[in-house]
């Protein structure tokens, strides 16, 4: 248990489909990260969000659409996704003050998203 | 960036103690060495983290060279559980008060019986 929850766990979505996946942490933290891992490839971040502000996106298609209502909250909507879009999305969080800057991102255990 | 350096893969006998090496060269003086491990299936753990001192905490001890260009960790008694992909990282600040943790492809520690 590391105290963020994802789900679903898994999902399978057509390219026409609108579905969003969901991340919530217990932790406290006021920092939260959407970051995807395709098959053989090195994790990379997607969007940071501190304190509800989205505050980093790494170049990422419009197809894709967080959103953070909250610091223990964070969604990511999907619509008219691609094939290549199939990954493991992970969400992970941190807390963030002052001079805390090296405190460490802790992550769910991703949704697994297929698009046929 | 301050790139990372791993082996691909390493083997170690179930009881023994895995030390695995990263090389972190370019490294400046305020990034932090991150160490996380990825289990088939799962999100990334988080394990230990330093600056120039050794740390040690229940799951791992991470020793760091004085001139701080590679690090080790160490797991003392290793077990099969802990077969994974071990991930060495230099933290990078991305502006703000934000940092990125940038992935590499790791270590694939497999521990024996």
């Amino acid at each position: 248990e590391t105290g963020v929850t994802q789900t679903p766990r898994h999902l399978v979505m057509g390219m026409t489909n609108k579905k969003s996946l969901k991340c919530e942490q217990h932790l406290g933290h006021n920092a939260m990260y959407w970051y995807k891992q395709s098959a053989k490839k090195p994790l990379e971040l997607m969007f940071v969000y501190n304190f509800k502000e989205q505050t980093e996106n790494n170049s990422v298609p419009s197809r894709f659409s967080p959103e953070c209502p909250n610091s223990s909250h964070l969604f990511l909507h999907l619509h008219t996704l691609q094939p290549e879009d199939s990954a493991l999305y992970l969400c992970a969080s941190s807390q963030i003050a002052g001079t805390a800057f090296n405190q460490p991102q802790h992550f769910g255990d991703g949704t697994r998203l297929s698009i046929l | 960036d301050a790139k990372t350096t791993q082996p691909p893969s390493m083997d170690c006998a179930e009881g023994r103690a895995a030390n695995l090496p990263c090389n972190h060269s370019t490294i400046s003086g305020n990034e932090y060495v991150y160490w996380y491990r990825q289990i088939h299936s799962q999100g990334p753990q988080y394990i230990i983290h330093g600056l120039k001192n050794n740390e040690t905490n229940e799951m791992a001890s991470l020793i760091i060279t004085e001139d701080r260009k590679s690090s080790t960790l160490i797991l003392p008694h290793a077990t099969l559980r802990d077969t994974a992909v071990y991930y060495c990282i230099v933290r990078v600040n991305s502006g703000g008060s934000n940092y990125k943790l940038t992935f590499g492809k790791g270590t694939l520690l497999t521990v024996n019986p």
